[in-house]
């Protein structure tokens, strides 16, 4: 079956600017996270939503937030952006009762 | 959620066994080891995950001592493919599957 694909790939914004990255989970998968890698701080987890729900969420600013549909997409938006939110932002999904997460390719953003 | 602690470089040559050790000594009882990697400029991949009992798949066999303070990874006949940043990550599974929190891993280099 199709991996978790991530669109866009690439994406280029300027500071103050607001962006939204799409996720669509492997077909089935209930579960969707967000990740955010940088050089600096690594890979550091964002959220997870869970049939349409918020069920965990990271250390992050209020600026990034996100949403999932009914059809388990999800899609994170990050207001204002900030030169440091420049990274490779990543996808994740998994089944209601597996225990490995399945990443998608990761969309970088590059914020100048 | 319990912390790892990883040495940040190994070197393995190609074709021998490659064992990539994992410190969790605050670990509680309902948290499971999970082991990924990532490839350069890849996501995450999953590669195996325990409770207390050794597990083997088709990638990798692990490791967990009795007392379940520390773990090894085992790539039993490492390839130049298998070169990447390996994450040892301690995680109550269940409702948490989806949050997981990187340290910095261990950079496996498969050298010729």
């Amino acid at each position: 079956k199709a991996g978790v694909t991530q669109t866009p790939r690439y994406l280029i914004k300027t500071r103050g600017q607001q962006v939204t990255l799409s996720c669509s989970p492997i077909s089935g998968h209930r579960s969707v996270s967000w990740y955010q890698q940088t050089p600096g701080q690594g890979l550091q987890f964002l959220f997870e939503y869970f049939s349409e729900t918020q069920r965990n969420k990271g250390n992050f600013p209020g600026r990034f937030s996100g949403r999932q549909f009914s059809n388990s997409r999800s899609e994170m938006n990050v207001s204002t952006l900030e030169l440091g939110d420049s990274a490779l932002y990543l996808c994740a999904s998994s089944s209601f009762t597996g225990h490995e997460q399945y990443f998608g390719p990761g969309t970088r953003l590059t914020v100048t | 959620d319990a912390k790892t602690t990883q040495p940040p470089s190994m070197d393995c040559a190609e074709g021998r066994a490659a064992n990539l050790p994992c410190n969790h000594s605050t670990i509680s009882g309902n948290e499971y080891v999970y082991w990924y990697r990532q490839i350069h400029s890849q996501g995450p991949q999953y590669i195996i995950h325990g409770l207390k009992n050794n597990e083997t798949n088709e990638m990798a066999s692990l490791i967990i001592t009795e007392d379940r303070k520390s773990s090894t990874l085992i790539l039993p006949h490492a390839t130049l493919r298998d070169t990447a940043v390996y994450y040892c990550i301690v995680s109550s599974g269940s409702s948490n599957t989806g949050k997981l929190i990187f340290g910095q891993g261990t950079t496996l280099q498969v050298k010729p």
